[in-house]
């Protein structure tokens, strides 16, 4: 099946510092990655959609300099948070469909997430 | 605009069945999802539903109705490994997903 693999899994910065959080496609093409992020208890929110090549689709709200996403390749979309502050503070998660399956199959597949402390 | 709503927490006793609800509305309907999540953990998925009618998998099914903007996820023979949370997914406009506040589901013994 599908996999995504997302680094790192936790992270504590200093506030005012920029932290980058990698996803990677590992056994398929991702010309599309969602960014997400989750606060304890509540559901995922939609920050952007990555697009390889081009700029991403930010959902409204989200800051696009404060959030910068970049699709280089196939396989790699990065996000980071820059000048993070403590209500930056939150499960970042990405994800991605395989372009070889089909969805009823496999769906979207989930990157295993990040966890962002800003002290 | 799109919207999705589905209830915040059930209960259920272990051996049971469970049916949680899911409300959308949407223009461009590409698909409804359902994932499980276990604190911490990353979505895992479990169906995709784009025509109406019912998906069978295991102790798991999934229903949509399109007209109605409606599917639900049916879980039978609970285990205490099912208590997690259940996300129900609206894809639309061909490649945008997003979620509802999502199920916090408590099985019993």
């Amino acid at each position: 099946g599908a996999v995504v693999s997302q680094h790192p899994s936790r992270v504590i910065c200093k506030s005012g510092t920029s932290v980058k959080i990698e996803c990677r496609s590992l056994d398929f093409q991702a010309t599309t990655m969602f960014w997400y992020r989750q606060f304890p208890k509540q559901s995922l929110m939609l920050m952007a959609t990555s697009n390889e090549g081009s700029k991403a689709t930010y959902e409204q709200g989200v800051e696009k300099d404060k959030f910068l996403i970049n699709h280089a390749s196939l396989t790699l979309s990065t996000l980071t948070v820059t000048s993070a502050h403590p209500e930056d503070s939150s499960f970042y998660i990405c994800s991605a469909r395989s372009s070889g399956g089909a969805l009823r199959d496999y769906g979207y597949t989930f990157g295993s997430g990040t966890r962002l402390t800003v002290v | 605009g799109q919207n999705i709503d589905q209830p915040t927490e059930m209960t259920a006793t272990e051996g049971a069945i469970v049916q949680i609800n899911c409300t959308y509305q949407t223009s461009g309907f590409n698909g409804l999802f359902w994932y499980q999540q276990h604190a911490g953990e990353a979505p895992t998925f479990l169906s995709y539903n784009v025509l109406d009618g019912l998906e069978e998998k295991g102790r798991f099914s999934s229903f949509l109705s399109r007209s109605k903007g409606y599917s639900y996820l049916l879980l039978k023979e609970l285990q205490m490994k099912d208590s997690a949370s259940y996300l129900c997914g609206l894809l639309y406009n061909t490649d945008k997903l997003i979620f509802g506040t999502g199920t916090r589901l408590q099985v019993f013994p």
